[in-house]
């Protein structure tokens, strides 16, 4: 079974602190992506990135930075975390080849809250 | 653009009733189809997808079909039970081939007992 994992479940921080939310997946994805779950707007996509130290912004970037380093760790950094940015954030991956092609795996999530 | 557009809910139903969550995309060309389930406190799980025009999805008792002609992926389910009570989003990806999936808002299912 593909294994998406996230660093925390729940998160709470001040704002203007940094923040690191890390998510791992252990089947040698090559895609991993980092969405943002808000109440009546859906997944809206943060960040991309479709191999090693390739990334690419998605829908919503501002205030979000993001690293992967490894093929299977895909980090999301707030450079200094703000209140609009409570949220749950979701990290999956995709595969390009076999059976689950084009399908994402989907972590846990994290509940971010900034106070 | 592509725009996936799913019911609001919340949706509330007696176990055993006959479930339907209505879905419609825009998009130019063939886009493959997702239906996914979020329990709470979880993450996104794939529920069922289909890839091209009259392929139907199913799994878990439920089932959608991929209709190209009324541009529409609803999902159905002959019997409910409490456990499908979830968040359910209908999705897309990008048909040009990028990185890109488009999720609807999501609609939840409160089943009881």
């Amino acid at each position: 079974d593909v294994k998406v994992t996230q660093s925390s479940r729940y998160l709470v921080k001040r704002t203007g602190e940094k923040v690191f939310l890390e998510c791992v997946q252990d089947m040698d994805h090559e895609n991993m992506f980092w969405y943002r779950q808000d109440p009546g707007l859906g997944l809206r996509l943060i960040y991309f990135s479709y191999d090693v130290k390739m990334k690419e912004k998605g829908d919503i970037p501002e205030g979000y930075s993001v690293s992967r380093e490894k093929k299977e760790r895909f980090s999301l950094i707030l450079e200094s975390a703000s209140t609009n940015q409570t949220s749950m954030y979701l990290c999956a991956s995709r595969g390009l080849a076999g059976p689950a092609y084009n399908e994402q795996f989907f972590g846990p999530g994290t509940r971010l809250t900034v106070l | 653009g592509n725009s996936v557009t799913q019911m609001e809910g919340p949706v509330t139903l007696s176990e055993e009733a006959f479930l339907t969550i209505n879905c419609t995309y825009t998009a130019t060309g063939y886009p493959s189809l997702f239906w996914y389930v979020q329990y709470p406190g979880e993450g996104l799980q794939l529920l069922l997808k289909a890839t091209k025009a009259d392929d139907k999805g199913s799994n878990k008792g439920f089932e959608a079909t991929y209709r190209k002609e009324t541009t529409s992926f609803h999902l159905e389910k002959g019997s409910v039970q409490v456990s499908d009570s979830a968040v359910y989003f209908c999705a897309l990806s990008d048909p040009t081939g990028t990185y890109k999936y488009i999720f609807g808002t999501g609609t939840r299912l409160k089943v009881l007992a």
